[in-house]
């Protein structure tokens, strides 16, 4: 069975870093690309990114460009995302997603919650 | 690189058929067939119900289907059901090997 397994909510201040984290399991973790999605409160969703554990190749919305970085570790079958300096704008859930061949986001995790607040 | 355009909402008694368009460009919709729509109930993930244009995954009734014309893709929903209301997403490939999601659609069961 595909699963993907997200790390848990997190508070932060704005300026902390954050890394949050998204297991696979249940298929060949490195075939397959991973994409990150927003949703911020009560908003639709926005694509931000994909990565492809296989090589770590990585692609970036330009509007999520230069402010999140995507990264993967395939010996964990884990795939990340990271901010440097997180900001009040930043609070949202962040979903990760399986590419499946047909380019569709067929498998997706249950959320991290990410609140930035002073 | 914008978001798909969705109607904000449409609404239908039980039973209907409702229909929600997704309208992008030649370099998103117009340019391939991956096409996605995602069903999202409150505090869920989304879950994919077309992909393809007009393929329903395993589980998915057939109540729901998918079509393109041009620019423009469409999910119809037939013999509407008190469980289909919720958010509704399209998605699309693009010509810069990224994806772009549609704004959302809130579908109202009268």
């Amino acid at each position: 069975e595909v699963q993907l397994v997200q790390s848990g909510a997190e508070v932060k201040k704005p300026g902390e870093s954050l890394k949050i984290s998204c297991k696979g399991s249940g298929y060949s973790f490195t075939s397959y690309w991973i994409g990150w999605v927003r949703q911020m409160p009560g908003k639709g969703l926005e694509w931000m990114g994909i990565i492809y554990p296989g090589d770590s190749d990585t692609r970036y919305s330009p509007s999520f460009q230069g402010q999140v970085t995507i990264s993967a570790d395939k010996s964990i079958s884990t795939a990340y995302l990271q901010w440097s300096s997180l900001k009040a704008s930043d609070t949202a859930m962040y979903y990760c997603a399986r590419i499946s061949l047909t380019e569709t986001h067929d498998y997706w995790g249950q959320g991290t919650l990410v609140t930035v607040s002073s | 690189q914008s978001a798909l355009t969705q109607p904000a909402s449409v609404s239908g008694s039980p039973g209907q058929s409702i229909t929600i368009s997704c309208t992008g460009t030649s370099s998103d919709v117009g340019g391939y067939n991956y096409v996605s729509w995602y069903q999202q109930h409150p505090g869920k993930a989304p879950k994919l119900m077309i992909y393809e244009v007009s393929n329903r995954p395993s589980g998915v009734p057939d109540r729901f289907s998918g079509s393109k014309s041009g620019n423009t893709a469409s999910l119809t929903i037939s013999g509407l059901q008190a469980e289909d209301e919720a958010d509704y997403y399209c998605s699309s490939y693009t010509s810069s090997s990224t994806h772009v999601f549609g704004g959302g659609t809130k579908l109202t069961v009268l």
